[in-house]
């Protein structure tokens, strides 16, 4: 069965530095998200892309956040300046349709922690 | 704006019944059901679309009362696999949207 991954599992970083979260959605989904769970708290939306731009973002999302499909199978989430409190899971999604008509397919999380 | 889940934590023995309830405050366009084990991704159980539908899936199913804004997951004769945390997640905007809000989360623990 198809399903997202994504890389690293697990990524440690300095306060200040940039990282780059990578996902590979399922092949043939036109929409992709990233979310993310603080530990213990609900999975809270970050962005949606489609059509090779955002199409909606919360408040969340600011300009310390960026998103990128460098090719047909990544989808990438860039912090450039990490902050104490971004540390959390985040997870990749996708979806063949609108979120608010189809299923999205999460992936299995990348645990962020910023030192 | 988020729905709003109850209950907040529920224990059960093998075996039991329990029920799931989100609301919302603003129209429900769809609801979306997921379960999440510690540590691990949300898992898609299934999605209501509006229209009073009920799904079901083995002993889980969902109804989704749009006049009444809320969903409800029926978890039947419940399995030590049923344990983890469920959240609804819903297009407070319409379905017209990429933007999947969650609630709160109901945390669900199986015990022998």
């Amino acid at each position: 069965e198809p399903e997202v991954t994504q890389t690293p599992s697990h990524q440690v970083t300095q306060m200040g530095q940039e990282v780059i979260l990578r996902c590979v959605p399922i092949s043939n989904h036109l929409y992709f998200y990233w979310y993310r769970q603080i530990l213990g708290q609900k999975v809270e939306f970050l962005v949606s892309f489609y059509n090779n731009e955002i199409s909606e973002k919360s408040e969340i999302f600011d300009d310390q956040f960026s998103v990128e499909r460098p090719d047909g199978s990544n989808f990438t989430l860039k912090i450039r300046s990490t902050k104490l409190e971004d540390s959390a899971m985040y997870f990749c999604a996708s979806s063949l349709r609108l979120a608010g008509e189809d299923t999205q397919y999460f992936g299995p999380g990348t645990r962020l922690t910023v030192l | 704006q988020q729905p709003v889940q109850s209950p907040q934590a529920v224990i059960l023995r093998e075996g039991e019944d329990a029920v799931i309830n989100c609301s919302s405050s603003k129209a429900l366009y769809s609801v979306h059901w997921y379960r999440q084990k510690h540590g691990e991704a949300p898992v898609f159980l299934m999605i209501l679309l509006k229209g009073g539908e009920q799904k079901g899936h083995e002993k889980i199913s969902a109804s989704f009362n749009e006049k009444k804004q809320q969903s409800s997951l029926y978890l039947t004769a419940s399995q030590l696999s049923y344990s983890g945390t469920y959240f609804c997640g819903t297009p407070l905007s319409g379905g017209a949207t990429n933007k999947l809000i969650f609630g709160t989360g109901t945390l669900l623990a199986v015990q022998p």
